[in-house]
């Protein structure tokens, strides 16, 4: 069974410029969370996206938006970037939970985005 | 707000000597617990995940401990390996939603 898949693998842009980074889930896995990490914030929830609806959203500003499709596939958007937005972003997938047990997270590798 | 914290921030052992790396948590009210390890510049990878109502999990060298009235996990590796050199994390999950709160990570070198 394939992972997660993240695209982009590696990003550069520019200060005030906008970037959208593209995640692929596990097949069957309903559920997309985005986090952030970078050295002196560590690893930081960026929202969550079940059945093509934000479910949860973390504390960031509106800049950084997403969306869900149909097949699961999940877009994050940073509009009008700034130096501080420098990081690794993670995409997680897991399957939809039920009862009291929830699932195993399971995270791609990562977009590197450098704002120069 | 949850906060989890992980001690020590980096440690060095030389290979073969078995290891604790400790992960608290200050919300006892979690649904579960996971940890994962990452090599520098890469993903994480999925070690083990405890559920609330477990009190361990194993998998092969390693062998998590969950302890959720006291807020507190250990990881147990067995035997390590110059192999098992990256940065350990650990995260819990207290909402109905897939948000993860992850700790600062334990940096682990194990040498020759």
């Amino acid at each position: 069974k394939a992972g997660v898949t993240q695209t982009p693998r590696y990003l550069i842009k520019t200060r005030g410029q906008q970037v959208t980074l593209s995640c692929s889930p596990i097949s069957g896995h309903r559920s997309v969370s985005w986090y952030q990490q970078t050295p002196g914030q560590g690893l930081q929830f960026l929202f969550e996206y079940f059945s093509e609806t934000q479910r949860n959203k973390g504390n960031f500003p509106g800049r950084f938006s997403g969306r869900q499709f149909s097949n699961s596939r999940s877009e994050m958007n940073v509009s009008t970037l700034e130096l501080g937005d420098s990081a690794l972003y993670l995409c997680a997938s897991s399957l939809a939970t039920s009862g009291r047990y929830y699932n195993e997270q399971f995270f791609g590798p990562g977009t590197r985005l450098t704002v120069l | 707000k949850q906060e989890v914290t992980q001690i020590p921030a980096a440690l060095s052992v030389p290979e073969g000597e078995n290891l604790v790396l400790n992960c608290s948590f200050t919300d006892s009210a979690i649904y579960n617990l996971q940890w994962f390890r990452q090599d520098p510049g890469k993903g994480l990878t999925s070690l083990l995940l405890i559920q609330s109502s477990q009190r361990e999990q194993t998998s092969g060298r390693l062998n998590a401990s969950l302890d959720k009235s006291s807020g507190r996990s250990t990881l147990y590796i067995a035997a390590s390996q110059p192999g098992d050199s990256a940065t350990y994390l650990c995260a819990v999950r207290t909402g109905t939603a897939s948000k993860l709160t992850f700790g600062t990570g334990t940096r682990l070198q194990v040498t020759l």
